[in-house]
C-alpha cells in the first residue's frame, strides 16, 4: 500500500535552515510528483510548490521562491525540501503529499505524509 | 491566482443532520479540478472528492460532491460521529495550487 513517511519534529533559530525529508513507498515513485503543503498552528493550508519525481522540475510560489529548495533522491523513494533564513512565522506543520509527474495539479494529492512540526524560536 | 472562499466558517450539526458546504473560486476552475479534504486534529488532511464530484478510494457514499466552473458543493448525509472535523477545497487545476480557508463542523 502506498505510505509517505516524513521526518521527525525540528526546532530551529532565527536565520537557520531546515531539511524535511519525505519518503514514499507502495508506488512508483518516479511516475509521480511531490507537492509541499504547510499549514501554520491553527490556520489553512499553503502550497509552497512542487517536484517532479520523474525528471526533477520544480515548481515553487513565488513567494518560496530563493529561499525554498526541493529535491528528491530516486535511489532512495525519497523528497526533500530545505528551507533557509528561516523566521518564526515560518513555524508550523509541513506536509509533502503525492502529486502529478509533470505539473503540478492536474491531479489531487492523495497520499500526505503524516506532517513535519517546525518551530522556529530564539 | 484563484482565490476559494468557504462558506459558513463553522456548521453545528447533530449526528444524523446533512450538511452542506460551500466552495465559492474567484475564476473559473480549470477542468473542474476542484478536491475536497477531511482534517481532524493532528492529522494530515485526508482527499475525499476529487473532480469536484468523484469520490476517493474508500470514502463512504454518504459524502459527495457536486458544481462547476466557480462554485462547488460538499454535501454529508446523515453526519456520522467521525465526521466532525474541518473541511478544504482546493482547487488544482492551475498554478499556484490553492485552498480554502476551510469549514469546521462541530457537533451542535
Amino acid at each position: 500500500q502506498v505510505q509517505v513517511e516524513q521526518s521527525g519534529a525540528e526546532v530551529k533559530k532565527p536565520g537557520a535552515s531546515v531539511k524535511v525529508s519525505c519518503k514514499a513507498s507502495g508506488y512508483s515513485f518516479t511516475t509521480y510528483g511531490i507537492s509541499w503543503v504547510r499549514q501554520a498552528p491553527g490556520q489553512g493550508l499553503e502550497w509552497m510548490g512542487w517536484i517532479s519525481a520523474y525528471n526533477g522540475n520544480t515548481n515553487y510560489v513565488q513567494k518560496f521562491q530563493g529561499r525554498v529548495t526541493m529535491t528528491t533522491d530516486t535511489s532512495t523513494g525519497t523528497a526533500y525540501m530545505e528551507v533557509r533564513s528561516l523566521r518564526s512565522d515560518d513555524t508550523a506543520v509541513y506536509y509533502c503529499a503525492r502529486d502529478h509527474p509533470t505539473a503540478p495539479g492536474n491531479r489531487a494529492l492523495d497520499y500526505w505524509g503524516q506532517g513535519t512540526l517546525v518551530t522556529v524560536s530564539s | 491566482e484563484i482565490v476559494l472562499t468557504q462558506s459558513p466558517g463553522t456548521l453545528s450539526l447533530s449526528p444524523g443532520e446533512r450538511a452542506t458546504l460551500s466552495c465559492r473560486a474567484s475564476q473559473s476552475v480549470s477542468g473542474n479540478y476542484l478536491a475536497w479534504y477531511q482534517q481532524k486534529p493532528s492529522q494530515a488532511p485526508r482527499l475525499l472528492i476529487y473532480r469536484a464530484s468523484n469520490r476517493a478510494t474508500g470514502i463512504p457514499d454518504r459524502f459527495g460532491g457536486s458544481g462547476s466552473g466557480t462554485d462547488f458543493t460538499l454535501t454529508i448525509i446523515g453526519l456520522e460521529p467521525e465526521d466532525f472535523a474541518i473541511y478544504f477545497c482546493h482547487q488544482y487545476g492551475s498554478s499556484p495550487l490553492t485552498f480554502g480557508g476551510g469549514t469546521k463542523v462541530e457537533i451542535k
